[in-house]
Parts: C-alpha cells; structure tokens; sequence
C-alpha cells in the first residue's frame, strides 16, 4: 500500500527555536496533504491543509505565521513551528491523498514535538 | 454539535469474542466517505476500513466490518475474533467535501479498546 513517511519522529528543541517536519509521500503524489496535532489521549485536531503550489488552508483558530505550511511539490509538504514554546509541545501527524475521490487517506508515523 | 461521536471512551473484551465500536455521524452532506482507523501506543494512525455514503452493501476488511445504517446515521465497528495486538484507540472519521476540490477529515474523540487475554 501507500506509504507516507514522516521525519523526524521525535524532536526536542529549546524555546524560542523553530522546528520543520516533513512529510513525504513516498510512492504516488498526494495533490493534498493533511497537518493535524493530538494532545495526550485526545482526538486528532486538523490545524491546516496544504494542496500543491498553493497556500495552505488554516483552520480556524491555528496561527498561519507560526505553523509555515510548504507543499512545494506532489511528494512534500513541510510544517515549520516556528519560536517554538512549551505549549507547542504536541504530537504532530500528517496524512496525505491520492486524490478526492480516494476512500483512504495515508498517514505518517507522527513527530513527537517536545519544547523544553 | 459534533460531527463524529463516539460515546465509548473505553471499552474491554475478551480474547476472541466480538466487539462493536460505536461510531454516529452528523452530515448534511449526500456525498460523504467514513473511515476508521486504529492508533496504537506508538502513536501511528493505521487505516482499517472505509465507507462510502453511496456504497450499498457494509464494507469489510478481514476481521473487520463496518455496520453501516445510513438513516440512522451510524458507522459502527464489528472487530470478530479479538486478538491481544487489537488492543488500541480506535478512531471513526468522516470526510466531506469542502468545496473548491478540497475536502475535511474530522475525527471523533476515539475509543480506547484493551483486548483481555
């Protein structure tokens, strides 16, 4: 099946600095890919999704200048947290489609953030 | 109001025998896809199964089933034959079309399913 692949899966950072995950879709293009953040033993929240070679789409209440959304190509998208603050820390997963008309969506193994 | 419930917050059962995840939807939406998919401890979403909203029989993936009754607007999950590795958080997610050839994933709060030897 299709693979996503998500780096780094664990990332501490002091306050202040900014952090870039990515995620690569690694055997078809993903048109869109999907940004979401868990907080522990919480539901997957949607913070933004990010088609090709257009700016990203924010949902309401996820600061755009401080999660930069890049889908610079059809097998990248990056999220760069940037100043990040302990707050920040979270579990962040991206997952990424064939297409609208896919039944499935492919997620990657997710990029345990911790903001010291 | 929530678009994906699941009223289970956790939910226990014994090696082998059966077990039904509950899942309801709230949609005005004629076209719509439900997913399920299983997050285990090391954090990775696995997809297990999906529905489309025009897809007239319940769909199945070996050991999985998805009871789907659209008028009641639920999208239960059947695991058959539970194993020890099922134990897991398991989360129902709808996706709907958001206009301009985009759409939204919204998940529901999850079940955490421990499987008893």
């Amino acid at each position: 099946g299709a693979v996503v692949s998500q780096h780094p899966s664990r990332v501490i950072c002091k306050s202040g600095t900014s952090v870039k995950i990515e995620c690569r879709s690694l055997d078809f293009q993903a048109t869109t890919m999907f940004w979401y953040r868990q907080f522990p033993k919480q539901s997957l929240m949607l913070m933004a999704t990010s088609n090709e070679g257009s700016k990203a789409t924010y949902e309401q209440g996820v600061e755009k200048d401080k999660f930069l959304i890049n889908h610079a190509s059809l097998t990248l998208s990056t999220l760069t947290v940037t100043s990040a603050h302990p707050e920040d820390s979270s579990f962040y997963i991206c997952s990424a489609s064939r297409g609208a008309d896919t039944g499935e969506l492919f997620f990657g193994e997710g990029s345990r953030l911790t903001v010291l | 109001a929530q678009k994906i419930t699941q009223t289970q917050p956790g939910m226990f059962v014994q090696e082998k025998e059966a077990v039904t995840l509950d899942c309801t939807y709230d949609t005005s939406d004629q076209s719509y896809g439900l997913f399920w998919y299983k997050q285990p401890s090391s954090g990775e979403m696995i997809f297990l199964i999906y529905q489309g909203s025009y897809d007239e029989q319940n769909a199945t993936e070996g050991r999985y089933s998805l009871n789907f009754q659209k008028a009641r607007k639920s999208a239960n999950l059947v695991i058959s034959a539970s194993q020890l590795g099922d134990s897991a958080m398991y989360f129902c997610a709808m996706r709907e079309y958001s206009g301009a050839g985009s759409y939204q994933l919204t998940f529901g709060k999850g079940t955490k399913l421990s499987v008893i030897p």
